[in-house]
């Protein structure tokens, strides 16, 4: 069972630059989250999608978009990347109350 | 305003010593609560919840929490540590009535075992 999957899982960007981290779960969850993490601060929610065609926005969802593609895979979209985006971000999905989280992804924006 | 907050952000301990992770909450809602674990390189994995019923819960790798209503805590326990124990900690909350996954985090407690 590969679970949640993520990739990249390291990505160096300029600012300005734009970038897509892809998500893909194969639990057959409905709901998928994007979370950032960095030190000091815990998560914090940027983007989830309760299910198939649907998106909300979290707790820090400016400078991102998302995608729903279907019901595995989950995008999250840095148009314009800025330094105060370089963080660890993590796709997640849940069931039954439990979150499942990819390995991250690691984004330095120089 | 909802919030957890971790009271600890390190706390070293020997090995076979107990330790208890200390979290407190604030929310005017019902609250459902987590403790996730992260070690290093890797995403964070569920030690155990409380949804509702027995304010006492088990978990995972002998960790156990309790749920105060009154103190607003939701501190996590071990009788006694391993080495493999040590890894960051995360305490979070649902509010009622709010998706599920949709988790506010505390900052994280790094516990770092001695041997």
């Amino acid at each position: 069972n590969a679970g949640v999957t993520q990739t990249p899982k390291f990505q160096v960007l300029k600012t300005g630059q734009s970038m897509t981290l892809q998500c893909a779960q194969d639990m057959n969850h409905n709901s998928m989250y994007w979370y950032r993490q960095d030190p000091g601060m815990g998560l914090r929610l940027i983007y989830y999608s309760a299910s198939e065609g649907t998106t909300d926005k979290g707790e820090v969802p400016n400078g991102y978009n998302v995608s729903r593609l279907n019901k595995r895979e989950f995008s999250l979209r840095l148009e314009s990347a800025a330094p105060s985006q370089t963080s660890v971000y993590f796709c997640a999905s849940t069931f039954n109350e439990k979150l499942f989280f990819g390995s991250g992804t690691q984004l330095s924006v120089l | 305003a909802q919030s957890v907050t971790q009271l600890d952000s390190q706390v070293p301990v020997f090995e076979e010593a107990p330790v208890e992770l200390r979290c407190n909450y604030s929310s005017s809602v019902s609250v459902y609560l987590f403790w996730y674990v992260q070690y290093p390189n890797q995403g964070l994995q569920l030690l155990l919840k409380y949804l509702s019923g027995s304010t006492l819960v088990k978990g995972i790798n002998g960790f156990e929490a309790e749920f105060n209503k009154s103190q607003t805590s939701f501190h996590l326990r071990k009788p006694s540590v391993h080495i493999s124990d040590t890894a960051e900690y995360f305490c979070a909350f649902r509010a009622g009535g709010t998706s599920y996954g949709k988790l506010t985090f505390g900052q994280g407690t790094i516990l770092t075992v001695h041997p």
